[in-house]
């Protein structure tokens, strides 16, 4: 039971480096997200899909963009990484039909990400 | 708009004491709640959840009741254990596909 499977675990980056982190869930889910979680802020959505070639901005997009080529995959880039981006990074996917869910998300184990 | 409330941690408990965590929401139409937990490095995943007014949602002891009249879905345990040292989430989803989080309230347990 692989669930919402992200890598990589761990990464450091310098500033101005880029980087994808790749989350794929084998639930055959509709809707996937990209959360970041730091100290005190809880968590906050960055994008967002409702299917295979959607994608939307949430909360704090700025500075990562997505993509969403085949349902089981959803891909956050940093094109420029700055120190403010440093943060644990959560992907999580929701069955649903439509634009409705009354459904539970289902995470990953997190991306932990330093920028130097 | 949609939002969640809930208390500010951090809240510290001895071994098998009395749990809640109070949580309060605003939301328009019929929104299912849930209550989610995260362990140290570990993802949040779903501890319980009541998708209509007055159900219960309970698993590993935790209960928590919707009400609809005060707007309330505070979490209860009878008797904690070292083990149940987590952040703990309340939150809402409705009419839609978007999961509203609260802030989060972190659980320390001692022995």
């Amino acid at each position: 039971n692989a669930g919402v499977t992200q890598t990589p675990k761990f990464r450091v980056l310098k500033t101005g480096q880029s980087m994808t982190l790749l989350c794929a869930q084998d639930m055959n889910h509709e809707y996937m997200y990209w959360y970041r979680q730091d100290p005190g802020m809880g968590l906050r959505l960055i994008h967002y899909s409702v299917g295979e070639g959607t994608t939307a901005k949430g909360e704090v997009p700025d500075g990562y963009n997505v993509s969403r080529l085949k349902k089981q995959n959803f891909l956050l880039g940093l094109e420029s990484a700055a120190p403010s981006q440093t943060s644990v990074y959560f992907c999580a996917s929701i069955a649903g039909t439509g634009l409705f869910s009354n459904q539970p998300q289902h995470f990953g184990d997190g991306t932990r990400l330093s920028i130097l | 708009g949609n939002s969640v409330t809930q208390m500010e941690g951090p809240v510290t408990l001895s071994e098998e004491a009395f749990l809640t965590i109070n949580c309060t929401y605003t939301a328009t139409g019929y929104p299912s709640l849930f209550w989610y937990v995260q362990y140290p490095g570990e993802g949040l995943q779903l501890l319980l959840k009541a998708t209509k007014a007055d159900d219960k949602g309970s698993n590993k002891g935790f209960e928590a009741t919707y009400r609809k009249e005060t707007t309330s879905f505070h979490l209860e345990k009878g008797s904690v254990q070292v083990s149940d040292s987590a952040v703990y989430f309340c939150a809402l989803i409705t009419g839609g596909f978007k999961t509203i989080f609260g802030a989060g309230t972190r659980l320390f347990v001692k022995a």
